[in-house]
């Protein structure tokens, strides 16, 4: 079985500020991950995922994210946020191979304060 | 640009009737997936389709059905509405064998059970 965990339901930071939201996970094979964005009144859109090489992963809007085997993490960060950064976030693994469920975090709030 | 509609926004109903959520998705994609997003536990699934008249359930599938008789489309019903089934439900989709891949999401359907 694979788990995500989002420790942090909600992240308020000043604009342009740098942001770290935080994802662990658990699985005993390899893995895949993603991370994925929610703007108000919409569904989940990619913003970067982590396939195997290079350990960080750099997304759309400036967000990067680095995969740490070792600490079973996959944070995500952006060094300076933007008003239009205020999302939610949602880490999620899927295992390799075939159809594989997709699992999802509990999802991370990101306020940028003006 | 690829496209997952989802046919209602917003949709209100009575508590015992029959409800049915669809989904039309224009990428040819094998994988279709029914998704249940509640604040603070992000997203869980309720069935999948791996093609067309081929479903399985997923985590939450009590008091849910599905239907999958062609390949873009894919409709969530809910037997007999309850209260507690008021919710937002997201729709996906993904090309099949692609664990490496996103899948792609509709904007969601916000159901209010009175």
């Amino acid at each position: 079985a694979q788990s995500v965990t989002q420790l942090d339901s909600q992240v308020p930071v000043f604009e342009e500020a740098p942001v770290e939201l935080r994802c662990n996970y658990s699985s005993s094979v390899s893995v895949y991950l993603f991370w994925y964005v929610q703007y108000p009144n919409q569904g989940l859109q990619l913003l970067l995922k982590y396939l195997s090489g290079s350990t960080l992963v750099k997304g759309i809007n400036g967000f990067e994210a680095e995969f740490n085997k070792s600490q079973t993490s996959f944070h995500l960060r952006k060094p300076s946020v933007h008003i239009s950064d205020t999302a939610e976030y949602f880490c999620a693994v899927s295992r390799s191979g075939g159809y594989q469920k997709v699992t999802f975090g509990t999802g991370t709030k990101l306020q940028v304060i003006p | 640009d690829v496209k997952v509609t989802q046919s209602s926004r917003y949709l209100v109903k009575r508590t015992g009737e029959k409800v049915f959520l669809e989904c039309v998705q224009d990428m040819d994609h094998e994988n279709m997936f029914w998704y249940r997003q509640d604040p603070g536990l992000g997203l869980r699934l309720i069935y999948f389709s791996y093609d067309v008249k081929m479903k399985e359930k997923g985590d939450i599938p009590e008091g849910y059905s599905v239907s999958r008789e062609k390949k873009e489309r894919f409709s969530l019903i809910l037997e007999s509405a309850s209260t507690n089934q008021t919710s937002m439900y997201l729709c996906a989709s993904r090309k099949v064998g692609a664990s490496d891949q996103p899948q792609h999401f509709g904007d969601g359907t916000r159901l209010s059970i009175l």
